[in-house]
C-alpha cells in the first residue's frame, strides 16, 4: 500500500513558540493532502485540505494564520503551528490522496505537547 | 443528524468468533466508503474500501454495501486480540469530496 511518512513523531515545546511538522507520500504523487487533530479518544476532525501550488482550504473554526499550510510538492506538505498555546496539544495526523483516487493513507501522527 | 454513525461500543467478542461493526451515513450520493483500524495511540490504516453494493472480501474481512439503507459494515472473521482496535467508518462526502468520519467502534476481542 501507498506510504505516508510525518515527521517529528512527537514534540514537546514551550508556549509561544513555532513547531513545524511535515508529511511525505514517500511512493506516490498526492496532489491533496489533508491535516487532521485528534483529542483523546474523540474522532478526527479535519483541519485542512492542502493542494499542491495553491492555497490550503481550511475547514471552518480553524485559524489558517495559527496552522500555516504549505504544500510545496507533490510529495511534502508542511503544517506549521505558530505561537503554539497549551490547547494546541493533540495528536496531529496527515493524510495523502493517491492521485485520481478518493482513497487516503495516513501518516503515523505527530504528538504535540506545548507547555 | 450525525453524517457518519457508529455504535462507540464496546463490542466485545471472544477469539475465533465474528465481530460486526455498522455505520449508517446520511448522504445518499455518497460513492465511496472506507473502514480503518485505529490502534490506541496510533494513526488509522486503511482496511478495505468499497463502491458498490453488496459484499467485498478481503483475507478475514468482508466489507458490506448498501446504499438504499444508507448503510455499511465490515465483518472481521476468526476475530484476534491483535484485532481489539477501534474501528472507524469513513464516507467520502460527494458535494465536498471529503471523508467524514464515524466517531468509531472500539472492538474488543478477548480470549
Amino acid at each position: 500500500g501507498a506510504v505516508v511518512s510525518q515527521h517529528p513523531s512527537r514534540v514537546i515545546c514551550k508556549s509561544g513558540t513555532s513547531v513545524k511538522i511535515e508529511c511525505r507520500s514517500l511512493d506516490f504523487q498526492a496532489t491533496t493532502m489533508f491535516w487532521y487533530r485528534q483529542f483523546p479518544k474523540k474522532s478526527l476532525m479535519l483541519m485542512a485540505t492542502s493542494n499542491e501550488g495553491s492555497k490550503a482550504t481550511y475547514e471552518q473554526g480553524v485559524e489558517k494564520d495559527k496552522f500555516l499550510i504549505n504544500h510545496a510538492s507533490l510529495t511534502l506538505s508542511t503544517l506549521t503551528v505558530t505561537s503554539a498555546h497549551p490547547e494546541d496539544s493533540s495528536f496531529y495526523i496527515c493524510s495523502a490522496r493517491v492521485r485520481g483516487t478518493d482513497t487516503q493513507y495516513f501518516g503515523p501522527g505527530t504528538r504535540l505537547t506545548v507547555l | 443528524q450525525k453524517e457518519v454513525e457508529q455504535n462507540s461500543g464496546p463490542l466485545s467478542v471472544p477469539e475465533g468468533a465474528i465481530a460486526s461493526l455498522n455505520c449508517t451515513y446520511s448522504d445518499r450520493g455518497s460513492q465511496s466508503f472506507f473502514w480503518y483500524r485505529q490502534y490506541s495511540g496510533k494513526s488509522p490504516e486503511l482496511i478495505m474500501s468499497i463502491y458498490s453494493n453488496g459484499d467485498k472480501e478481503d483475507g478475514r474481512f468482508t466489507a458490506q454495501l448498501n446504499k438504499a439503507s444508507q448503510y455499511v459494515s465490515l465483518l472481521i472473521r476468526d476475530s484476534q486480540p491483535s484485532d481489539s482496535a477501534t474501528y472507524l467508518c469513513a464516507v467520502n462526502m460527494k458535494e465536498t469530496d471529503k471523508l467524514i468520519f464515524g466517531t468509531g467502534t472500539r472492538l474488543q476481542v478477548f480470549p
